[in-house]
């Protein structure tokens, strides 16, 4: 089974700094992908980042990166320069065999 | 070009009543899920299809059932709402399965009372 679990309930970040988001999974899988999803309070699910695990570079989009470690088994989200709009919850995600598994999700609130 | 659309938004139900949740999608894609979302939970894989006339069971099928008949649309069903059963639904799809991100629509949320 696969398992995917995110310990931070919640995290604060002023705006301006970074802050990383903890993310480890369990899979039996040797193909599968990772992802972090971003959702606000409108509730609508989008997608942040996503990284294939048979690639050894960090994925980055724009202000958001990654930490992959895959022997650890470890995905942490890095958001750099925060901003107001950042503020939601994100879920650490993994597909391997058709199914996206989720982590429980962060929150993640950004100071003025 | 809409992306995956949900209907209703909101729904109450009284326990033993039955409902649909019509999700569609102009994407063409073929794989097709439907989650709920519980508070601290995550997301959770009810069922999902793998093409049109197909369905599967996910994490928590129980006490739904599902049907794709065309491949733009995947319904979900509840015969006979349980309270349980108060959650957000969140429809989504994706091209393929393993490799392709899931694209998911503004989600229903349902309270049984």
């Amino acid at each position: 089974a696969q398992t995917v679990t995110q310990s931070q309930p919640e995290m604060s970040v002023q705006e301006a700094e970074t802050v990383t988001l903890s993310c480890t999974y369990d899979t039996s899988e040797s193909d599968y992908y990772l992802f972090w999803y971003k959702q606000p309070p409108s509730r609508q699910m989008i997608l942040v980042i996503r990284q294939e695990a048979y690639k050894q570079q960090n994925a980055t989009e724009n202000r958001f990166s990654v930490n992959f470690q895959k022997a650890a088994k470890s995905f942490s989200l890095k958001i750099s320069d925060s901003q107001l709009g950042d503020a939601a919850m994100y879920f650490c995600a993994m597909i391997g065999g058709n199914k996206l598994v989720f982590g429980a999700g962060t929150i993640l609130r950004v100071k003025s | 070009n809409a992306g995956v659309t949900q209907t209703p938004k909101f729904r109450v139900l009284k326990t033993g009543q039955s409902m649909t949740l019509l999700c569609a999608q102009d994407m063409n894609h073929e794989y097709m899920y439907w989650y709920r979302q519980d508070p601290g939970m995550g997301l959770r894989l009810i069922h999902y299809s793998v093409g049109e006339g197909t369905t599967a069971k996910g994490e928590v099928p129980d006490g739904y059932n599902v049907s794709r008949l065309k491949k733009q649309n995947f319904l979900l069903g509840l015969e006979s709402a349980a309270p349980s059963q108060t959650s957000v639904y969140f429809c989504a799809s994706s091209y393929s399965g393993t490799a392709d991100t899931q694209y998911f629509g503004p989600g229903t949320r349902l309270t049984v009372l």
